[in-house]
């Protein structure tokens, strides 16, 4: 099957720093990732996405990075402010989530 | 638009009594699904859909129904519950083929 999981269960930052949040797949098949970003007390929301084709997408001070060669996916956050802080997930497909990393932002 | 709509946004119910959590989206979105998420374990899918009349399960069924009468509605039976169902439930609808989910704000659910 597919599993997507993340490497860290918890990263902090200082304001202003980049982030990295990293995340591993399994199943070379999976032709579409995602990474969701959920913030106390509401359900996760979409924040990019990248398909297979892709080596890198960028959003605003986000981008997502994809090594298809070693199964990888980050997600890398620019200039990192409070209101980052959140657990992000990565995904596969539509039914595979990680376990989430909480990014802390320290001011 | 409202996006994802759950209700309750909190239940306590004890053991052995049955419940339907509601989820209604608006988007038109022919996939959804319900998930739980509990601490350390990230979201685990329940139960989703693929389109009206289509149901199927995911990863952690048991004691769980579902049915998709509607395009725009999805809820989630818990038929006895049990301690072990404490947790936040979160519903999610997108469109098909590679596309982001959208979620609910969830329901935070306790089974004493």
């Amino acid at each position: 099957g597919e599993s997507v999981g993340l490497h860290l269960p918890t990263l902090s930052v200082q304001e202003g720093d980049n982030s990295i949040i990293n995340c591993a797949y399994s199943n070379s098949a999976s032709d579409y990732f995602i990474w969701y970003k959920q913030e106390s007390g509401k359900g996760p929301q979409f924040i990019i996405d990248i398909r297979s084709n892709m080596d890198k997408r960028q959003g605003q001070r986000v981008t997502v990075l994809l090594n298809k060669t070693v199964k990888h996916l980050s997600l890398q956050i620019a200039a990192t402010q409070p209101g980052d802080s959140a657990v992000y997930f990565c995904g596969g497909g539509k039914l595979i989530f990680g376990q989430g990393t909480e990014l802390s932002v320290k001011p | 638009n409202a996006g994802v709509t759950q209700t309750p946004k909190f239940q306590v119910l004890k053991t052995g009594q049955s419940m339907t959590l509601q989820c209604a989206q608006d988007m038109n979105h022919e996939y959804m699904s319900w998930y739980r998420q509990d601490p350390g374990m990230g979201l685990r899918l329940i139960h989703y859909s693929v389109g009206a009349g289509i149901t199927d399960q995911g990863e952690v069924p048991n004691g769980y129904n579902v049915s998709r009468s509607t395009t725009e509605d999805f809820p989630l039976r818990l038929l006895s519950a049990a301690p072990s169902q404490t947790s936040v439930y979160f519903c999610a609808s997108s469109d098909r083929g590679n596309s982001p989910l959208h979620f609910g704000n969830g329901t935070r659910l306790t089974v004493t």
